[in-house]
């Protein structure tokens, strides 16, 4: 079945440092991607997404690309600060049969130090 | 709109006990999910529902859970009897429902069985 594979955490870095989480997956179809991330004591919410293979998302200084030929999808950014400190998660939909059910990572914590 | 409102957001329960948590999702969303978190076993889907109908409840650790959605605004999760490892932040989410589409988590319920 389709799953989602993540770079296993904690993830330290220094603040102004660069940021990548590695993110692979496996699906049939053409699943929709997303990077959620959760911070201290809240529920997920939405970072960025990516529809189609190509497509490039961004938000808040993060990006991901769609990349097919690799089925990747990873997190970066040029530059993190101590309030990016969270725990982050890469998820596919289910592109077969449209069902809205996503499939997620294990979740990559990431810690900034100033 | 108010967002994914759960309640309670904390609950503790001894072993034994009926615990009944509840989640309002937004207005106008098709599909309702709920989630398990646990450090042990991470974010896990228990059951999600399009239409106020279950669709795939396969995710339910047992039959001491069961869940409801008896109209578009509003779900619940029952436990019966609680157990001290049923102890995790439970997510309500929702979402419009096509593939390509975000699920917005509510704030979580944590619950602590003794």
């Amino acid at each position: 079945g389709d799953s989602v594979t993540q770079m296993e955490g904690p993830v330290t870095l220094s603040e102004e440092a660069f940021l990548t989480i590695n993110c692979t997956y496996t699906a049939t179809g053409y699943p929709s991607l997303f990077w959620y991330v959760q911070y201290p004591g809240e529920g997920l919410q939405l970072l960025l997404k990516a529809t189609k293979a190509d497509d490039k998302g961004s938000n808040k200084g993060f990006e991901a690309t769609y990349r097919k030929e690799t089925t990747s999808f990873h997190l970066e950014k040029g530059s993190v600060q101590v309030s990016d400190s969270a725990v982050y998660f890469c998820a596919l939909s289910e592109g077969v049969g449209n069902t809205g059910k996503l499939i997620f990572g294990q979740g990559t914590t990431l810690q900034v130090k100033p | 709109d108010a967002g994914v409102i759960q309640s309670p957001r904390h609950e503790v329960t001894e072993m034994g006990q009926e615990v009944t948590l509840r989640c309002k999702p937004i207005s106008g969303h098709d599909y309702l999910f709920w989630y398990r978190q646990t450090m042990m076993r991470g974010l896990e889907l228990l059951i999600y529902f399009n239409n106020n109908v279950p669709i795939d409840d396969s995710g339910m650790p047992e039959d001491r859970f069961s869940a409801k959605m008896p109209n578009a605004s509003f779900s619940t999760l029952k436990i019966q009897p609680s157990e001290p490892r049923d102890s995790a932040v439970y997510f309500c989410a929702s979402s419009p429902g096509t593939s390509a589409d975000t699920q917005y988590f509510g704030p979580g319920t944590r619950l602590t069985v003794l």
